[in-house]
Formats: C-alpha cells, structure tokens, sequence
C-alpha cells in the first residue's frame, strides 16, 4: 500500500549510543518531516525538508541530525541517544507543503533509551 | 504543541453527540485539521477547513470555524464505540523554508456502550 513506512516500530537504546530511524514514501512528496510525540504535549517538529538536498530545523531540533539524498527517503539520526529522547517519532509527508492536503503519517517508532 | 489548546479528555455515551474543543493562536493560520490516533497507530486525517469557512460537514463530522475567537470544534454525530481514539487539532504556519503544523496536545474521547 502506498504511504509513510517507518522502521523500526520498537527500539531500546542505551545511552550514548546512535542510531537511525528510517522513512520512505513511495508518494512522490516533496515535503518530509520528523515529529515526536510525548504525554500531555501533543507533537512537536524535529527536522523537516523541502526537497532532495533541502533540510531545516523544527522546534526542537537538538540531538537529532536529518539528510534528503532522494525524494523518497528521509533518515532521522541519534547522535548519543539520552533519556530525554524517549518518545515515539512520526514521519509525515505531504505534497503542497501540507496545506490543504494535510500529511500522511507513518506509524510511528517507539524509542526507549535506558 | 505550542499555542494550540484542547482538553484532554471527554467520555461520551454511544448514540450521543461527542463535541471537543480547540482554540489556537495565530490568526494568520490558513489551514486547520483535525487528525485521529488510535492506539499504536498512526495519526489519520479526519478532515480539515479553511480560514475563510465558517463550517465543513462531512458525513458524520461537523468542523466550525470562529475566527474571532479563534476557536475550532469537530462534532461528531452518532458516536460509536469505534470513534473512541486520541484526537489532534493542528494548524498550519509558514516556517522558515516551508511549513509545520502545529499541533493540540489531543482530546482522549471514551465512548461508552
């Protein structure tokens, strides 16, 4: 089915350690972007792209690195995971930078960093 | 989310009418949505309205807009215990080189048997 593939959908992390969240869409949607999700506070934007080599910060960008080699991937990356990145991350996508069109949401990873 | 505000809870009986509430901030806002999460899924698009209606209906979903006071509402009519799931309002800003939504910090409806 076409749409927003997340993997992996469950990860334990130590801290410090690294680690990537993959996303793909098979939509041809310019605009990308990483979310995480926590308790009481709705979801907050982490990294978003434009475009293929296009990438900007969101809100709370901090410990996270993003790249747009292709259209269709956009890797989320934990440098030195911390407990503070406990959360569950969203890739959305969107035509039209989302206006009208909403985003299409992957279903999410859940990242646990003891 | 920042500046987007709901409540957090509303538990409704099957049948009834469910109503959750959202208020923003930015009037310059030319889209807003309402998403549903249920559990371990991702979140969904229910449907969405732009700044210059006043209302959307759709099918069992009901969006009214009031620009005055900033405040959104989604109705949902003859709620089922399959409508039970976190709800998201959000709108949508320009941001630098694109745009983000900026989301609620969800309604959790109960529906009741």
């Amino acid at each position: 089915n076409a749409g927003v593939t997340q993997t992996p959908k469950f990860q334990v992390l130590k801290t410090g350690q690294s680690m990537t969240l993959q996303c793909a869409q098979d939509m041809n949607h310019e605009y990308m972007s990483w979310y995480r999700q926590d308790p009481g506070m709705g979801l907050r934007l982490i990294h978003y792209s434009v475009g293929a080599g296009i990438t900007d910060q969101g809100e709370v960008p901090n410990g996270y690195n993003v790249s747009r080699s292709t259209t269709e991937d956009f890797p989320l990356r934990l440098l030195s995971a911390a407990p503070s990145q406990t959360s569950v991350y969203f890739c959305a996508s969107s035509d039209l930078q989302g206006g009208g069109y909403g985003y299409t949401f992957g279903s999410g990873t859940r990242l646990t960093v003891v | 989310g920042e500046d987007v505000e709901q409540s957090l809870f509303l538990s409704v009986r099957e049948g009834d009418s469910s109503v959750i509430n959202c208020t923003y901030t930015d009037s310059s806002s030319t889209y807003l949505y309402w998403y549903k999460q249920e559990p371990g899924a991702g979140l969904q698009l229910l449907t969405y309205i732009f700044s210059n209606m006043d209302m959307k209906q759709d099918q069992r979903l009901t969006v009214l807009l009031n620009k005055k006071d900033k405040h959104l509402s989604l109705r949902i009519a003859d709620t089922q215990t399959g409508d039970s799931a976190i709800y998201f309002c959000a709108e949508y800003r320009f941001y630098n080189q694109g745009g983000k939504l900026i989301f609620g910090q969800g309604t959790e409806l109960s529906v009741k048997p």
